[in-house]
């Protein structure tokens, strides 16, 4: 089955613990990307792949690293985690190069939060 | 930075009543992408929309694109308490989407 893989689905922390929230797809896309959903803000882009390797900032990437060494991977990193990181975080992925035309396949999300 | 602006923000309706949902831009994009959310699932997206003027549909769903392609409308005909959840339209462009604001709907029985 298609799908994309978030885990923890939930996790309660504390300021400063680093985490990591891990991705994982199944489809060979080569476009990945994390978004931070917030009441009344939508989803906002935090960083997004184009493919293994090639990384860049989306709207929102402050606070957040990312890594892409395979192409089924794209885990999203919180060195320092802080309260106003405490969201439900979403990752996507597509073929090509994500815009155009190109339906996201999203995860179940993980929802955060930061005490 | 590029907007997109959904109203209304919140919609409650009876089953059965019509119901349209807009999107709107300063910008204008290459593709309009409609999803709908369900709590503790991630969007699904319903339909893309690529051609200005465009309108597709989708059994009870109406989606056009804006002549213009800076703003899109999704209306549905006889709404269902299956169609309960959150409505997010996404603007493309080369290399990213742009997510709307969101119109939660809840259609009461």
């Amino acid at each position: 089955e298609a799908q994309v893989t978030q885990n923890p689905r939930y996790l309660i922390t504390v300021t400063g613990k680093k985490l990591t929230v891990t991705c994982s797809q199944n489809m060979n896309h080569e476009y990945m990307s994390w978004y931070r959903q917030d009441p009344g803000l939508g989803l906002r882009q935090i960083y997004y792949s184009m493919n293994v390797e090639v990384t860049d900032k989306g709207d929102v990437p402050e606070g957040y690293k990312v890594s892409r060494k395979e192409k089924r991977n794209f885990p999203l990193i919180l060195e320092s985690p802080s309260p106003n990181q405490t969201s439900l975080y979403f990752c996507a992925s597509s073929f090509g190069t994500g815009g155009l035309n190109q339906p996201q396949h999203f995860g179940d999300g993980t929802r955060l939060s930061i005490l | 930075t590029q907007l997109l602006e959904q109203s209304p923000q919140f919609l409650s309706i009876q089953e059965g009543e019509n119901l349209t949902v807009y999107c709107n831009s300063s910008s204008v994009f290459s593709s309009l992408q409609w999803y709908r959310q369900e709590p503790g699932e991630g969007p699904v997206l319903l339909v893309t929309v690529v051609t200005g003027g465009e309108v597709k549909k989708l059994k009870r769903l109406t989606f056009q694109f804006g002549d213009a392609r800076k703003d899109s409308s999704l209306h549905i005909t006889a709404a269902q308490p299956g169609d309960t959840g959150l409505y997010l339209c996404a603007g493309g462009n080369t290399d990213k989407l742009i997510f709307g604001t969101g119109t939660r709907l809840q259609v009461f029985p």
